[in-house]
């Protein structure tokens, strides 16, 4: 059964604190993996999309990475306004779903 | 500019009433979706219409109804609403299966059945 588990359910940092959020997959078949932030009261908000392992995509203070397991959001020097929930979700190739994790909640303390 | 809207924001029933949450994309898009977001957060994608085709449709009770007149509109109905159906729904569009620029997402409608 494809499945996503992000981890840790939530993160809480000093600004400037850098660290990684993982998301760990089970999928017969990546057709690509998705990040989204989603900020409280909002809907998802697409970051990045990975497609084989060893790729790798940058935005701001963001990096996410892909291996065949697992792939890790790092944030690096973290400011305030990065805090949000950050989803992670996978796609396989047998359907165009898209099959979530239940999302990290990262807090970032000035 | 708004891309993807969904009315209401907020929208409290009581149990048994008949309700619709509209959305709208101006995206261009050809496909739109519809989401459950329950309170652990996870989202669970509820139907999927493709240029006005029904494509996906998971197993969500018979009381829920999408309807898509143009590709730009997908709008869901319910009937008999239950206790267990408070959630905030979301309605998104994007390039079938995803593609490199992923879903863009409304901002949600919080349903409360009371």
């Amino acid at each position: 059964e494809d499945q996503v588990t992000q981890s840790p359910e939530a993160l809480r940092l000093q600004e400037g604190e850098s660290s990684s959020l993982n998301c760990s997959y089970t999928v017969s078949g990546l057709r690509g993996l998705f990040w989204y932030r989603q900020d409280p009261g909002k809907g998802p908000e697409f970051l990045f999309t990975l497609y084989s392992a060893g790729e790798e995509k940058e935005k701001e203070r963001l990096k996410a990475t892909l291996t065949k397991k697992e792939s890790f959001l790092h944030i690096t020097a973290p400011k305030p306004e990065d805090s949000a929930t950050y989803l992670c979700a996978v796609q396989a190739y047998s359907n165009y779903q898209l099959i979530w994790g239940a999302g990290t909640k990262l807090i970032i303390k000035p | 500019d708004t891309a993807v809207s969904q009315t209401p924001k907020y929208l409290v029933t009581q149990m048994g009433n008949d309700k619709s949450i509209k959305c709208e994309q101006n995206l261009g898009h050809d496909t739109m979706y519809w989401y459950k977001q329950d309170s652990k957060k996870f989202l669970k994608i509820m139907f999927s219409y493709n240029n006005k085709e029904l494509i996906i449709n998971e197993t969500v009770p018979n009381r829920f109804s999408p309807k898509s007149p143009d590709k730009a509109h997908l709008n869901l109905h319910i009937n008999s609403l239950e206790l267990g159906d408070s959630a905030v729904y979301f309605c998104a569009s994007g390039a079938l299966g995803g593609s490199n620029y992923g879903y863009t997402f409304g901002s949600g409608t919080r349903l409360t059945v009371v």
